[in-house]
């Protein structure tokens, strides 16, 4: 299976400030169409996963510009830009293209 | 609005069977392929299994082949998971999510609860 590893695993933010996350899966996640399925996701506490972007970079409708994420092959990076008290909880890479799809570890977000 | 409704979650014990339901609406069922993931403590988030949108194509990850069947009902707007020889590591909060053939779009529900223990 591929392998999804993502650093740091927890991640204090002051608010107003950024905040990055880094996933790097063990397989380039490049399908034969040339698009990337990696997605980001975020579940606040007690909720359900809630996905925030799509191939590496579209957001989900709904979820605020401040979310944005970049990279290719096997690298990638969520960027949170002026983080907001409501981005508190935990963060997931997951790629979508080698069956079975697979979740990194995940990266908590607390305010400091 | 879109409704994405898990049920079915309980105790039971290991070498039993479960059936989960993920009754769906406010979308066109048959064009979104739909997957189960579970949540467990230990093993973080991980995909269970999934179905095409014409329920033609199916996928298991290893650790449930030959236990678990996926289905579809696509004029009830309703998915289904039969688990059976259920194991202990089988527990967790089963996700059911529908993704757009288009991948733009995307729902989950609120998740079902299975146990497995004696």
């Amino acid at each position: 299976d591929v392998v999804m590893t993502q650093s740091p695993l927890s991640l204090p933010v002051t608010l107003g400030q950024s905040a990055s996350i880094s996933c790097n899966s063990s397989q380039s996640l490049v399908y034969s169409d040339g698009n990337i399925y990696l997605n980001w996701f975020q579940q606040r506490p007690g909720q359900s996963p809630r996905r925030l972007l799509y191939k590496v970079s579209n957001r989900d409708s709904g979820v605020p510009d401040r979310f944005s994420g970049s990279g290719s092959g096997t690298d990638f990076t969520l960027k949170i830009s002026r983080v907001e008290s409501e981005d508190v909880g935990v963060y997931y890479c997951m790629q979508g293209i080698h069956w079975p799809w697979t979740f990194g570890q995940g990266t908590k977000v607390e305010i400091k | 609005e879109v409704q994405v409704m898990e049920s079915g979650g309980d105790w039971v014990q290991p070498g039993g069977s479960l059936r989960l339901s993920c009754a769906t609406s406010g979308f066109t069922f048959k064009n979104y392929a739909i997957h189960w993931v579970r949540q467990s403590p230990g093993k973080g988030l991980e995909y269970v299994s999934a179905i095409s949108g014409n329920g033609g194509t199916t996928n298991y990850v290893d650790s449930v082949k030959g236990r678990f069947t996926i289905s579809r009902d696509n004029p009830k707007n309703t998915l289904y998971l039969q688990m059976s020889s259920l194991r202990p590591e089988d527990s967790g909060v089963y996700y059911c999510r529908a993704v757009a053939e288009t991948a733009s779009l995307e729902f989950w529900g609120q998740g079902t609860l299975v146990t497995v223990s004696s």
